[in-house]
């Protein structure tokens, strides 16, 4: 098993512009999330998933959007890329909300 | 509304020693999970443990121990005889029952000096 895969590791955007971060598990896991982590901070809620066609909103989701198509994938979607939005991003998946959660390695995105 | 604190933001201890990272929690629910996850350097968040608020036994694993009292709201981590291994930014999270969202702390950076 891969577990929680992300792609892709780095990104620089130039602000305005967007890009699509991608998140597969392969554990068959109902229950998928985006988190942001910012220097010196725990992680925040952005967007989660219970199933597929069933999304909702966390913490701090200005600003991005989400989709989940299928059991495996769970894309985040930047739209119009800020500053503010320059973060470490974490997907991760868990077989029901109760349980632990898995990680993925996490995509360094930096916004200029 | 739920509340993680973790009040230590960087520890430092000489390897072999015993260290202790407390959490404490907020909670008006009866029903909740606590958990534990190590960020090492190079980024990844690993589970340690998961703890259900009506299980108030001490865990232990290998040289990890974990102290869960309800009275106080804490669920506190110690390791014992550090390693420089053990090095990372560990973090407290709490699950509300019925509600899918963890809420984390801020993170304690570990550094084991050698």
């Amino acid at each position: 098993n891969a577990g929680v895969t992300q792609t892709p590791k780095f990104r620089i955007l130039k602000i305005g512009q967007s890009m699509t971060l991608q998140c597969a598990q392969d554990m068959n896991h109902n229950y998928m999330y985006w988190y942001r982590q910012d220097p010196g901070m725990g992680l925040k809620l952005i967007y989660y998933s219970v199933g597929a066609g069933i999304t909702d909103k966390g913490e701090v989701p200005n600003g991005y959007n989400v989709s989940r198509s299928t059991t495996e994938d769970f894309p985040l979607r930047l739209e119009l890329a800020a500053p503010s939005q320059t973060s470490v991003y974490f997907c991760a998946s868990s077989y029901d909300g109760l349980y632990e959660q898995y990680f993925g390695p996490g995509t360094r995105l930096t916004v200029t | 509304a739920q509340k993680v604190t973790q009040a230590q933001t960087e520890i430092s201890v000489v390897e072999k020693e015993d260290v202790t990272l407390d959490c404490v929690y907020e909670t008006r629910d009866t029903t909740y999970y606590l958990f534990w996850y190590k960020q090492p350097p190079s980024g990844e968040l690993v589970f340690l443990i998961r703890r259900n608020s009506f299980d108030e036994q001490n865990e232990i694993s290998g040289r990890y121990s974990w102290n869960f009292q309800k009275s106080t709201s804490s669920f506190n981590f110690t390791i014992t005889a550090s390693q420089v291994v053990d090095s990372a930014v560990y973090f407290c999270a709490l699950l509300r029952f019925g509600n899918e969202k963890l809420t984390f702390g801020t993170g304690t950076r570990l550094t084991i000096i050698p």
